[in-house]
């Protein structure tokens, strides 16, 4: 059973720095990793997908990388600001096994 | 595009009660989801769907029922609500197949059961 988890479960950092966001899972033998952002009270939204066969995924101040053999991924979040604030889920194979999430918070 | 639709926003039911949770997606989505999220908890998958007319159990279905008549809709029905069902359920969906598995979540249904 895949098992998915996310450190740290909170990360408070000043505006401008430059960010990393760790999801490991238990199972190898994955089709894809999906990054997501959730404000409060709202639904997930999609940042990146990374399918298997990939090594990584940019979208503009984003950059997920997958590493099947350690099973990692990493979400890069480069000058960091305010507006970023919000859980960061990240979630494996098409019936999605979630982490618990790590809450961001940019400070000003 | 309105993506992925749920209603309603919110639902206060008593023990006992039952009603059905409406999920609508406009992409001509093959794959359809439900998953539950719980205070200071990541998602568990309840159901989830393949197509029209195939429907399967994900990691919690127990008190949950699911049917997936037409492509576009994808109910989630309570039976019976207890305490424990309290929760926000999200209605997700993907296109499925090679490339595709990317899925769209709708806003969300917020449910208390009293």
């Amino acid at each position: 059973k895949q098992e998915v988890t996310q450190i740290p479960a909170a990360l408070s950092v000043p505006e401008g720095e430059n960010l990393v966001l760790n999801c490991s899972f238990t199972d190898s033998a994955i089709y894809n990793l999906q990054w997501f952002r959730q404000d409060p009270g709202k639904g997930l939204t999609s940042l990146l997908l990374i399918q298997s066969s990939q090594r990584e995924q940019t979208s503009g101040r984003l950059n997920a990388s997958l590493d099947k053999s350690s099973g990692r991924s990493t979400l890069y979040i480069a000058a960091s600001q305010p507006g970023d604030s919000a859980t960061y889920l990240c979630g494996s194979n098409y019936k999605l096994t979630f982490g618990k999430g790590t809450l961001l918070t940019v400070n000003p | 595009n309105a993506g992925v639709t749920q209603t309603p926003k919110f639902r206060i039911l008593k023990i006992g009660q039952s009603m059905t949770l409406q999920c609508t997606q406009d992409m001509n989505h093959n794959y359809m989801y439900w998953y539950r999220q719980d205070p200071g908890m990541g998602l568990k998958l309840i159901y989830y769907s393949v197509g029209a007319g195939i429907t399967d159990k994900g990691e919690v279905p127990n008190g949950y029922n699911v049917s997936r008549s037409t492509t576009e809709d994808f109910p989630l029905r309570l039976e019976l609500a207890a305490p424990s069902q309290t929760s926000v359920y999200f209605c997700a969906s993907s296109g499925g197949g090679s490339g595709s598995y990317e899925q769209y979540f709708g806003p969300g249904t917020r449910l208390t059961v009293t």
